[in-house]
């Protein structure tokens, strides 16, 4: 069964680019589709985006701007850049695999909180 | 972008009673694009729904999802304790939105 982890800095300066990686271990990242969602305090859930393991992507319109994920085959893991944050960017932001042709997410990371404040 | 419309808001019911839970769309899209998720406080959320009516790996066949075209349905058709959470609708068409989410709570 895979397993996802997120690990990165809980607290970014607004203006600097929060940086997140996503540890999968029990599979191989290079077999799906992997996303990012976040959810901030006391909200509903936002879609970042998603990236296939050969490299194409695809972002949440309002986020493309500021938005960068990308895989790294040779260590299973995935990451998020989001740059020029704010404290509207302040959430819990979660790693999923996406089942393919059906674009829903069906194996989550536990979640990792990010706060943005000077 | 599709807006995803969730209704109730919040919905208080007794164990062993049926919760209907809908999810309107702004326009039409595939049904194979729409799931269902469940989130408890400080969890993640779990899939519960893929393709409108498939149930993921170890989801009771309690809870059933319908639907096509723009409305869509999540029954949980005999509450237990546990079942207390909010329900998130997700849709996939050029881009990905979730609903605003259903609050389920049990009396």
């Amino acid at each position: 069964q895979v397993q996802l982890q997120e690990s990165g800095p809980g607290l970014v300066k607004p203006s600097e680019t929060l940086s997140l990686t996503c540890s999968v271990s029990g599979g191989s990242i290079s077999s799906n589709y992997w996303g990012w969602i976040r959810q901030p305090p006391g909200k509903g859930l936002e879609w970042i985006g998603y990236i296939y393991y050969s490299g194409s992507t695809n972002y949440n319109p309002s986020l493309k701007s500021r938005v960068t994920i990308s895989v790294d085959t040779s260590k299973n893991q995935l990451s998020l850049d989001l740059s020029s944050v704010t404290a509207a960017d302040t959430a819990v932001y979660y790693c999923a695999s996406v089942m393919p042709g059906f674009y829903a997410m069906d194996v989550w990371g536990q979640g990792t909180t990010v706060t943005v404040s000077s | 972008e599709i807006v995803l419309t969730q209704s109730p808001g919040t919905l208080s019911l007794s164990p062993g009673e049926r919760a209907t839970l809908s999810c309107r769309a702004s326009q039409s899209f595939s049904s194979s694009f729409l799931a269902w998720y469940q989130q408890k406080p400080g969890q993640a959320p779990r899939l519960l729904v893929y393709g409108t009516s498939s149930r993921a790996t170890g989801i009771p066949d309690r809870f059933s999802g319908s639907g096509s075209g723009r409305v869509f349905t999540l029954i949980i058709s005999r509450l237990e304790p546990e079942d207390s959470a909010v329900y998130y609708c997700q849709q996939y068409g050029r881009s990905l939105t979730f609903g605003g989410g259903t609050k389920v709570e049990i009396k």
